[in-house]
């Protein structure tokens, strides 16, 4: 397996700012994406990293370091509805690049 | 905005019996997915298809399992004989040739899947 390893549950105030992180398996990997899913929806995409570094969308950054295996998900500014589940998604393989989901870290919003 | 599109939303049927489920990807898009989301657990990765034909499959993808792409929209995920343990919610994805660095896969809504 991937063994993909992120935190099964965080708690955050509204206005606040968390990060969550996502350790993977290095061997084939090509990229990072993370996905947000509610409760009962599909996941919709937030973000990919293929190089090393931060790259910033709006209140969404995501930072990937290739060598460590390692990737966060920061976001700031918390609002109510960020209450959802983050999926770390590490890439493999050449050409059809399936994602391998971790089990995903739940974010509570709380006011 | 284009979108993934997946038909029923939730199927019923009793166990041994054959479902499709049925999905139009995005139309310009060329690699499809079918994931599969066990109630409370992370979402799987069944089968990648692209160019008319298999790319990638999970070890759950086993010979109860069939993709087809019938027509120029459509894009198919067949169970020959339900198991209790199919009882999932199933969701296509799709994905555009790649751009720079864009390799995002687009979900559709999903269909739950209750085998009885």
């Amino acid at each position: 397996g991937q063994n993909i390893d992120q935190p099964t549950e965080m708690t955050a105030t509204e206005g606040a700012i968390v990060q969550i992180n996502c350790t993977y398996q290095t061997s084939g990997f090509n990229g990072l994406f993370w996905y947000q899913q509610h409760a009962g929806e599909a996941p919709t995409f937030l973000s990919y990293n293929v190089l090393d570094g931060l790259e910033e969308k709006g209140r969404f950054s995501s930072f990937l370091s290739r060598s460590k295996g390692y990737s966060y998900l920061l976001l700031k500014e918390l609002q109510m509805k960020d209450s959802a589940s983050y999926l770390c998604a590490p890439g493999y393989g050449a050409g059809s690049y399936q994602l391998t989901f971790g089990k995903g870290t739940k974010l509570s919003v709380i006011p | 905005e284009p979108e993934v599109t997946q038909t029923p939303s939730h199927q019923v049927t009793q166990m041994g019996q054959e479902v499709i489920l049925r999905c139009v990807p995005i139309s310009n898009h060329l690699y499809f997915y079918w994931y599969r989301q066990i109630l409370g657990q992370k979402v799987e990765f069944l089968v990648s298809f692209y160019n008319n034909e298999i790319s990638e499959k999970s070890e759950i993808f086993d010979d109860q399992f069939s993709v087809e792409r019938p027509d120029g929209s459509n894009f198919t995920l067949k169970i020959r004989s339900t198991k209790l343990e199919d009882s999932a919610m199933y969701f296509c994805a799709s994905r555009a040739p790649p751009s720079g660095a864009s390799y995002e896969q687009y979900f559709g809504p999903g269909t739950r899947l209750t085998v009885t």
